[in-house]
């Protein structure tokens, strides 16, 4: 069976400071993987997918995140975060069947 | 990508009253779409995978006569929470899925408040 964990519950960073926001997967075969943020009120937005190929992931908003298969990882990061970055942030796996599969979400508050 | 809507965007019912909610796919042809609950501060929980003309399919735990869908046609899926409770009080969200790309397409949600 599929699942992701996300070790951080809450995370805090002064603006202007680098992002990394964890992700591990468990998943039987070559993993489908996602990053969305929800916003207060707001729907879940794609940041940024991998199926295969180059394990260095770009999305949008400047967000990146590293496949790493040998730990089983999917970490997010940015190199300098605004205050509109604050919000939740959802790992998630996707099997053949395109079933996603999320992790309990990483809130994270930016401080001026 | 593609643009889903659900609605009611919220809802207020009283208890041992039913519940529909929309999902529209409004440019988008999804021959599967997907319910999902979300507690607050919560993850999301897939609840059904909801497939063009034949039944759902729900995971387990999940109650298939407690929260009935119907997915009619290729841009509606419907959720009915029948007989609600407060427990049943949650964020509803659908998506889309497109197969071809391995990716879903969210709605903005339902909130769904049972008093």
């Amino acid at each position: 069976a599929q699942s992701v964990t996300q070790p951080d519950i809450h995370i805090t960073v002064s603006e202007g400071a680098s992002l990394e926001l964890r992700c591990n997967y468990s998943y039987g075969a070559t993993p489908y993987l996602f990053w969305y943020v929800q916003s207060p009120g707001q729907g879940l937005q794609l940041l940024l997918k991998y199926f295969s190929g180059d394990t260095l992931v770009q999305g949008i908003k400047g967000f990146e995140a590293e496949f790493k298969r040998s730990q089983s990882s999917f970490n997010l990061r940015k190199p300098s975060v605004h205050w509109s970055d604050a919000a939740e942030y959802f790992c998630a796996v996707g099997n053949t069947g395109n079933q996603f599969y999320f992790g309990t979400g990483t809130s994270l508050t930016v401080i001026p | 990508g593609a643009v889903v809507s659900q609605h009611p965007s919220w809802v207020i019912c009283k208890s041992g009253t039913s519940v529909k909610i929309e999902c529209r796919s409004l440019d988008f042809q999804a021959t599967t779409m997907f319910w999902y609950r979300q507690f607050p501060k919560q993850s999301l929980m897939l609840m059904a995978t909801s497939n063009e003309g034949s039944k759902a399919t729900y995971e387990q735990g999940v109650e298939k006569d407690k929260f009935l869908i119907n997915h009619a046609s290729l841009t509606l899926s419907t959720l009915t929470v029948t007989s609600a409770h407060p427990e049943d009080s949650s964020f509803y969200i659908c998506s889309a899925g497109d197969r071809s790309k391995m990716t879903q397409y969210f709605g903005p949600g339902t909130r769904l408040l049972v008093l």
